[in-house]
């Protein structure tokens, strides 16, 4: 089974600054992926990043990268220039193909509070 | 936004009572998820389905079932509610390919479920 931990159950930036949020995960499988998911005060559920194992460059989208770590299994996301909108539940997520589903395995979330 | 809806967004119901969730999708997309939100424990799977019949058990799965008649809609059962079943319920939907590509996974709004 899959495990995916994050340390930080809350975290707080000021607005314009940086932050990274941490992610530490445990599998034996070699095929899977990883997400960064985004969940603001209205629920919803927003993709923020996602990462192939098999590739070694780290994914960027905008504002948010991470720093990815196969070896230590481990898969920070910087939030660069935070703004009051980033303020949300993160999650990380992990998947492995092709079976179990292509379901995603959760951690617990990073409460992020991003202020003026 | 992916075409995904659930209903009812909100519900409150004695232990005992049957309950069920729907989740409709307008995308045509082969796999559909139930997942439960609780604080402290971030989002676990609960069931899947991999297809119009097809189904398969998640982490939490017990005292849940589910149905997929058609390719558009996925249903999530509790036979006989219990408290410890209040909770948000999401659904989700992707349709990844056998590399595990495509395989964002888009969320419905949620569903609110108080067991009283």
């Amino acid at each position: 089974a899959q495990t995916v931990t994050q340390s930080q159950p809350e975290m707080s930036v000021q607005e314009a600054e940086t932050v990274t949020l941490s992610c530490t995960y445990d599998t034996s499988e070699n095929n899977y992926y990883l997400f960064w998911y985004k969940q603001p005060p209205s629920r919803q559920m927003i993709l923020v990043i996602r990462q192939e194992a098999y590739k070694q460059q780290n994914a960027t989208e905008n504002r948010f990268s991470v720093n990815f770590q196969k070896a230590a299994k481990s898969f920070s996301l910087k939030i660069s220039d935070s703004q009051l909108g980033d303020t949300a539940m993160y999650f990380c997520a992990f998947m492995s193909y092709p079976f179990s589903g292509y379901a995603l395995n959760f951690g617990k979330g990073t409460s992020l509070l991003v202020t003026p | 936004d992916a075409g995904i809806t659930q209903s009812p967004r909100h519900k409150v119901t004695e232990t005992g009572t049957p309950v069920t969730l729907r989740c409709h999708q307008t995308e045509n997309h082969r796999y559909m998820y139930w997942y439960r939100q609780d604080p402290g424990h971030g989002l676990r799977l609960i069931h899947y389905s991999y297809g119009v019949k097809d189904t398969d058990k998640g982490e939490v799965s017990d005292g849940y079932s589910v149905s997929r008649s058609k390719t558009e809609d996925f249903l999530l059962t509790l036979e006989s509610a219990t408290s410890s079943q209040t909770s948000v319920y999401f659904c989700a939907i992707s349709d990844p390919t056998g590399t595990g590509r495509n395989n964002e996974q888009f969320f419905g709004p949620g569903t609110r479920l108080t067991v009283l």
